[in-house]
């Protein structure tokens, strides 16, 4: 199994400025994804990181609000652009190796006031 | 499209009680199904998945799940409730992405309260 460390755990920042949030792995995944999960719901997937390539985004989620990156197999970062409070959730990364099994991090609390 | 249907937001048992935490899944493929357990302020940890083979699946902590593939249904359950279970369930159905690699789809969680 691998191991997912976030950075920062939690934060709470003004409208109208950016927050970018780490993802680190110890050992080499496939793949990473960025989940939000908004109070009292479930995990909505953002979009998915590959190393090399842009990543992918689901309905609803832009690269512009959202920018990822992924430099290699172990790290990746999501920045959330211009924060409303509307953008206030809890931000998870997940990754694989190519099994079935995702696993995943420790969350990010972010309030935007 | 997959998707998950997961009934009851929120369910109370007595702790030694049974656990029954329900789970629809919609797939136009074979599924692959997870139960994943959140407790407060902490990521998602795998309780148990379902992929091929023996549709009784074992997880963690005293949990199974069977898939049945008639009814659409992979429902969580452990025969006598702790206090440390309280936490919130998702189910989740994946699909196949490039490679070997899976996305997930979750359902829209359950939250379990063990009553002393």
């Amino acid at each position: 199994s691998a191991v997912i460390s976030q950075k920062p755990s939690r934060d709470i920042c003004q409208r109208g400025t950016s927050l970018t949030i780490q993802c680190q792995v110890d050992s080499q995944v496939t793949m990473m994804f960025w989940y939000r999960q908004q109070p009292g719901q479930s995990l909505t997937l953002i979009a998915t990181a590959n190393q090399g390539s842009e990543a992918t985004y689901e309905s609803g989620f832009v690269i512009d609000k959202f920018p990822i990156s992924r430099p290699n197999l172990t790290f990746s970062t999501l920045t959330v652009s211009n924060m409303s409070p509307e953008d206030s959730s809890i931000y998870l990364c997940s990754g694989t190796s190519g099994g079935n099994e995702q696993f995943f991090g420790p969350g990010t609390r972010l309030t935007v006031l | 499209a997959q998707s998950v249907t997961q009934l009851g937001s929120h369910v109370s048992v007595s702790e030694g009680a049974l656990v029954l935490l329900r789970c629809n899944y919609s797939s136009s493929v074979p599924p692959y199904l997870f139960w994943y357990v959140q407790y407060p302020n902490q990521g998602l940890q795998l309780l148990l998945k379902y992929t091929t083979g023996a549709t009784l699946v074992k997880g963690i902590n005293g949990f199974e799940a069977e898939f049945k593939k008639s009814e659409t249904s992979f429902h969580l359950t452990k025969p006598s409730a702790h206090m440390s279970d309280a936490a919130e369930y998702f189910c989740a159905v994946s699909r196949a992405l490039s490679g070997s690699a899976r996305q997930l789809t979750f359902g829209s969680g359950t939250q379990l309260t063990v009553l002393p």
